[in-house]
């Protein structure tokens, strides 16, 4: 299946800990992005990333850090988890500017 | 700084009708806009995403039109049946030759049978 695939799709820390999320996409796209839902299901972007360059929300605390190991893969890590950093994340990918964007679905992260 | 808002922010329709939700947004310089929807637990759909070239957008009984000059776009929904239930979100790109999307916080809707 073509497809944005996220895992771990649910994930309970403790606080103080560094977890990762990884994010694959098969789609062919050059662009790929981490956003950030609350509790009150408003979705935030964090971090879009190509080839070319990354470009980080102003708001997202510099504990979070996108890697890319190659164009099909953005994982994401956190260091010094935080309980206010408890949410779902979603990875999406897209092609071109014109494209559609096609999201993951989701992984849950509970920190306690 | 681009802004979206959707309006209502929870809908509840017996089943049979047809609706309308409305998303609007600031920044009119805009490339595309997408409708998602989103089920409980669950990650976004892609509905239907509008060109800046273009007026409205089908998929079955989904319809979604484009007012760039006036910020705005509705999503019509035909015949909705319980399975329509969910929250559906309207997204443009942050501005300028951004890819980011700025989301409204959406619409809960609830179609009864």
């Amino acid at each position: 299946d073509t497809a944005v695939s996220q895992t771990p799709k649910y994930l309970v820390t403790q606080m103080g800990n560094d977890k990762s999320i990884k994010c694959e996409q098969n789609l062919g796209h050059d662009t790929m992005y981490w956003y950030k839902q609350d509790s009150k299901k408003f979705l935030k972007i964090m971090f879009s990333y190509n080839n070319k360059e990354l470009i980080i929300n102003e708001t997202v605390p510099n504990r979070f850090s996108p890697k890319s190991p190659d164009k099909a893969h953005l994982n994401l890590h956190i260091n010094s988890l935080e309980l206010g950093d408890s949410a779902v994340y979603f990875c999406a990918s897209s092609q071109d500017a014109e494209g559609a964007n096609t999201f993951g679905s989701g992984t849950r992260l509970t920190v306690v | 700084k681009q802004e979206v808002t959707q309006i209502p922010a929870a809908l509840s329709v017996p089943e049979g009708e047809n609706l309308v939700l409305n998303c609007s947004f600031t920044d009119s310089a805009i490339y595309n806009l997408q409708w998602f929807r989103q089920d409980p637990g669950k990650g976004l759909t892609s509905l239907l995403l509008i060109q800046s070239s273009q007026r409205e957008q089908t998929s079955g009984r989904l319809n979604a039109s484009l007012d760039k000059s006036s910020g705005r776009s509705t999503l019509y929904i035909a015949a909705s049946q319980p399975g329509d239930s969910a929250t559906y979100l309207c997204a443009v790109p942050l501005g300028g030759s951004a890819r980011q999307l700025t989301f409204g916080s959406g619409t809960q809707l609830t179609v009864l049978p």
